[in-house]
């Protein structure tokens, strides 16, 4: 069955460190999607990035940078020199291909974030 | 602007009343989902809909119903069957083809009492 684990529950780093997202997949398709969302206070999720099962390219957006290694079956996110505005609760999601050519999303049960001053 | 919207916000209701949560889109987007969280959890899909007229149940379907009579819209109904119905309800729509990101409203928090 498709699973995504995030194993830590919760992070507390203090401004301006570096902090690591683990995210770890499991999945019996060859072709497949790989996704985070951010979700801060507010509620909305936010998405952040989509990765395919075919590029395995390393991926940094400013102070954003994901880790995609199929050897491994994981998709970690890394954020630099964090800030307050950081502080959310982050979720790794995997495709999920249905019978009728439809998808879903299969998402880790979250990281929360806290960036403290 | 592009989006998505959930009204109300907040929501609260009395046992063994059905509730209906809305969402509409404007994004041109075909498939939407209904999804659910519970505190300190991810998120479950409770039904989703592909295309107008047609709609299939998540993993969680038991106790709610859908519709999808336009493009825009994707009402969902909490019934009265539903057992644990207080919980954090988030619309999400997205392209069927192409790169298969979700897009998220801002959600609707319900409590039943």
């Amino acid at each position: 069955a498709q699973k995504v684990t995030q194993a830590q529950t919760e992070i507390s780093v203090v401004e301006k460190e570096d902090v690591t997202l683990d995210c770890v997949y499991e999945t019996r398709d060859t072709t497949y999607y790989l996704f985070w969302y951010k979700q801060p206070p507010s509620g909305e999720l936010v998405f952040l990035i989509r990765r395919n099962s075919f590029d395995e390219q390393n991926e940094i957006s400013g102070r954003y940078s994901w880790n995609f290694q199929k050897s491994t079956s994981s998709f970690n996110f890394t954020i630099t020199a964090s800030q307050v505005v950081d502080s959310a609760v982050y979720f790794c999601a995997l495709s999920e291909a249905g019978g009728d050519s439809s998808y879903k999303l299969i998402f880790g049960s979250g990281t929360r974030l806290l960036v403290r001053p | 602007d592009g989006g998505i919207t959930q009204s109300p916000k907040y929501l609260f209701r009395k046992e063994g009343q059905n509730v209906t949560l809305s969402c509409e889109q404007n994004l041109n987007h075909d498939a939407m989902y209904w999804y659910r969280q519970d505190p300190g959890q991810g998120l479950r899909l409770i039904y989703y809909s592909q295309i107008v007229n047609d709609f299939q149940k998540g993993d969680i379907a038991e106790g709610y119903s859908v519709s999808r009579e336009k493009k825009e819209s994707f009402p969902l109904t909490v019934t009265s069957a539903q057992k644990n119905p207080t919980a954090f309800y988030l619309c999400a729509s997205s392209l069927t083809t192409g790169y298969y990101e979700q897009y998220f409203g801002p959600g609707t928090r319900l409590t039943v009492t």
